[in-house]
């Protein structure tokens, strides 16, 4: 019973460069979100997708950050022209299928740390 | 507004003793959940329990219990008999329903050291 997969586990960036994190949710789920934490904090939330759907984005930056859910494939969170301050750890965590409007128990993965340098 | 306050930023213990981790929080809605996560030096956040607005019956598990208050909005974690594999950070969390989906937010955490 795999749980919540993300890669890279780490990723170092320079300024300028595009990072591209990567999440499979746990098998059977078919609700991924993405949340940022950065040092000494606690998660905040980005994005909410299901299969080919954005359902609540309301926590991205306007610019630079983007995330899809294609039918086939993980879920892919897209940072272009990185700057210092994206340095965080991004973790994804899946729910069951259902409708958006249940409470279901969110499952986190391990968390991809990214370092822009 | 919703919010989740752990005021502990950090407890440090020695190994055996308990140790209740506080947190309060705020919603104006009826129903909502309230979640406790570990997150330990590797990193990883894990689930450690799920409780609902209309349940304030007191968990237990192993070492762990949950007291959950609605007269004064907390939701507290106590570890007894505490171990240094009980190191980690803990996060509280909130689950309300908002424009149609529900949505968690997450307390700053509360690290705590287990010593040996």
């Amino acid at each position: 019973n795999a749980g919540v997969m993300q890669n890279p586990r780490h990723l170092v960036r320079r300024r300028g460069q595009e990072a591209r994190l990567r999440c499979s949710p746990m098998k059977g789920h078919s609700h991924v979100y993405w949340y940022r934490q950065l040092p000494e904090e606690g998660l905040k939330f980005m994005v909410y997708l299901q299969k080919e759907n954005i359902i609540d984005e309301s926590g991205m930056p306007k610019e630079r950050f983007s995330a899809e859910f294609p039918k086939e494939g993980p879920s892919i969170l897209r940072i272009q022209q990185v700057v210092r301050g994206d340095s965080a750890a991004y973790f994804c965590a899946s729910s069951p299928p259902g409708l958006a409007n249940r409470a279901d128990t969110q499952y986190f993965g391990p968390g991809t740390r990214l370092t822009v340098l | 507004a919703q919010k989740v306050t752990q005021a502990q930023t950090e407890i440090s213990v020695v190994e055996k003793e308990d140790v209740t981790l506080d947190c309060v929080y705020e919603t104006r809605d009826t129903t909502y959940y309230l979640f406790w996560y570990k997150q330990p030096p590797s990193g990883e956040l894990v689930f450690l329990i799920r409780r609902n607005s209309f349940d304030e019956q007191n968990e237990i598990s192993g070492r762990y219990s949950w007291n959950f208050q609605k007269s004064t909005s907390s939701f507290n974690f106590t570890i007894t008999a505490s171990q240094v594999v009980d190191s980690a950070v803990y996060f509280c969390a909130l689950m309300f329903s908002t424009s149609g989906t529900y949505k968690y937010i997450f307390g700053t955490g509360t690290r705590l050291k287990v010593l040996a």
